[in-house]
């Protein structure tokens, strides 16, 4: 198993305004996920982010409203840039267990709610 | 492209009673399937997994694909197991391995 932290675990937001979410791992793993989780709806993936990399972005997120660092094994950050209203979601950062099994295993989430 | 649906967004049933989540999913490819559940004010974590074959807390799920499904079964409900339940469907992108989740149902269990 993995033991996943993110910062902040919530935070209220102004519009225009930029946040960034860190995500710590207790292990070294290759790959590690972003997911969205908006009000009553399921994950959404937004991007996957390899060490030493670009991040892949999935269909409907752009580097430039979601960057992503991924500066050693065992961090990294998401930033929301620009807040609207819209982005007030759960942000989760995943992992992958070891062997390939498919498994992921979760952070807490960062609730953010942008005013 | 993959999809996972699950059609009930809540499922409220009395203690003891028998559950089914309903999960169906379409990929082209060989599904993995998932699935995960959340209880309240704790993180997202893996049920159990169809390759498995296995039997956590004492719920099952067996995978379909005749009828692309993969519901959750469990004979006698207990109170806590009210959570929230995502099914899960692993598939490859050009990045490498991913998840894609289905929309969750809440699962109500009465006393």
């Amino acid at each position: 198993s993995a033991v996943i932290s993110q910062k902040p675990s919530r935070d209220i937001c102004q519009r225009g305004t930029s946040l960034t979410i860190q995500c710590q791992v207790d292990s070294q793993v290759t790959m590690m996920f972003w997911y969205r989780q908006q009000p009553g709806q399921s994950l959404t993936l937004i991007a996957t982010a390899n060490q030493g990399s670009e991040a892949t972005y999935e269909s409907g997120f752009v580097i430039d409203k979601f960057p992503i660092s991924r500066p050693n094994l065992t961090f990294s950050t998401l930033t929301v840039s620009n807040m609207s209203p819209e982005d007030s979601s759960i942000y989760l950062c995943s992992v992958q267990g070891r062997g390939n099994t498919g498994e992921l295993f979760f952070g807490e989430g960062s609730r953010l709610t942008v005013l | 492209a993959q999809r996972v649906t699950q059609p009930e967004k809540l499922l409220s049933v009395f203690k003891g009673a028998p559950v089914e989540l309903k999960c169906n999913y379409s990929y082209s490819g060989s599904p993995e399937l998932f699935w995960y559940v959340q209880y309240s004010r704790q993180r997202l974590q893996l049920l159990l997994r169809h390759i498995s074959r296995e039997s956590i807390k004492g719920f099952t799920a067996d995978l379909n694909k005749g009828e692309t499904s993969f519901h959750l079964k469990k004979p006698f409900a207990q109170e806590e197991d009210s959570a929230m339940y995502y099914c899960a469907l692993s598939a490859y992108n050009n990045a490498g391995n991913m998840l894609t989740f289905g929309g969750g149902t809440r699962l109500m269990v009465k006393p």
